[in-house]
């Protein structure tokens, strides 16, 4: 079946701009997290929903970073007025049952 | 707070020989263990995982045995291949509940012929 689908794959922005990270999750799945990895370390949390809800948003770094899920399906995690920090690889996982978590393939966003 | 630690890399071994990548964790509670791989060029896969003390979680070859009184959850294969070439996350959930994973720096695993 069909895994968990990022877009876009690479994503190259000008500073200052705003940038839209989608994650299609495998279907049925309640929960999504959202990770931000930065190169040769492990993936850091930023936030989760079940369904719609966000359960928790500890892990956005600062008010630049916003997610949702309006549905409780497709998830978009919006970055305003990038800066060049905010240069990583973001991951969404999803998880039909906890703990167990399956990830998409990330997208790469290089902020200039 | 919860914490993973993994030994540092690269791991370089040659084809057949046998591998361990150490991972200890910090955690209150019971956490779940997990082992994650990434090939080049994918995404992060679940290789293996253990919910509770003394279980082994095995895959591919690979096992990994959740031993709590030594809070660790070393990754072991017995004879290594050339296509186990990847980056191995040991990443901790702290409770079963559904809350975020924490991961370690990732070891790199380098398998020549």
């Amino acid at each position: 079946g069909a895994g968990v689908s990022q877009s876009p794959r690479y994503k190259v922005t000008k500073r200052g701009q705003d940038v839209a990270l989608r994650c299609d999750p495998i279907s049925g799945h309640v929960s999504l997290y959202w990770y931000r990895q930065a190169l040769g370390q492990g993936p850091e949390f930023l936030t989760y929903f079940n369904y719609e809800a966000q359960q928790d948003k500890s892990g956005l770094p600062n008010d630049r970073f916003s997610a949702e899920r309006p549905e409780g399906s497709i998830s978009t995690l919006t970055i305003q007025r990038t800066e060049q920090r905010d240069s990583a690889m973001y991951r969404c996982a999803s998880s039909p049952i906890p703990p167990e978590q399956f990830f998409g393939p990330g997208t790469r966003l290089t902020v200039l | 707070g919860d914490s993973v630690t993994q030994m540092e890399g690269p791991v370089t071994l040659s084809e057949e020989a046998f591998l361990t990548i150490n991972c200890t964790y910090t955690a209150t509670g019971y956490p779940s263990l997990f082992w994650y791989v990434q090939y080049p060029g994918e995404g992060l896969q679940l290789l293996l995982k253990a919910t509770k003390a003394d279980d082994k979680g095995s895959n591919k070859g690979f096992e990994a045995t959740y031993r709590k009184e030594t809070t660790s959850f070393h990754l072991e294969k017995g004879s290594v291949q050339v296509s186990d070439s990847a980056v191995y996350f040991c990443a901790l959930s702290a409770n079963q509940a559904g809350t975020a994973l924490i991961f370690g720096k990732g070891t790199t695993l380098s398998v020549s012929s």
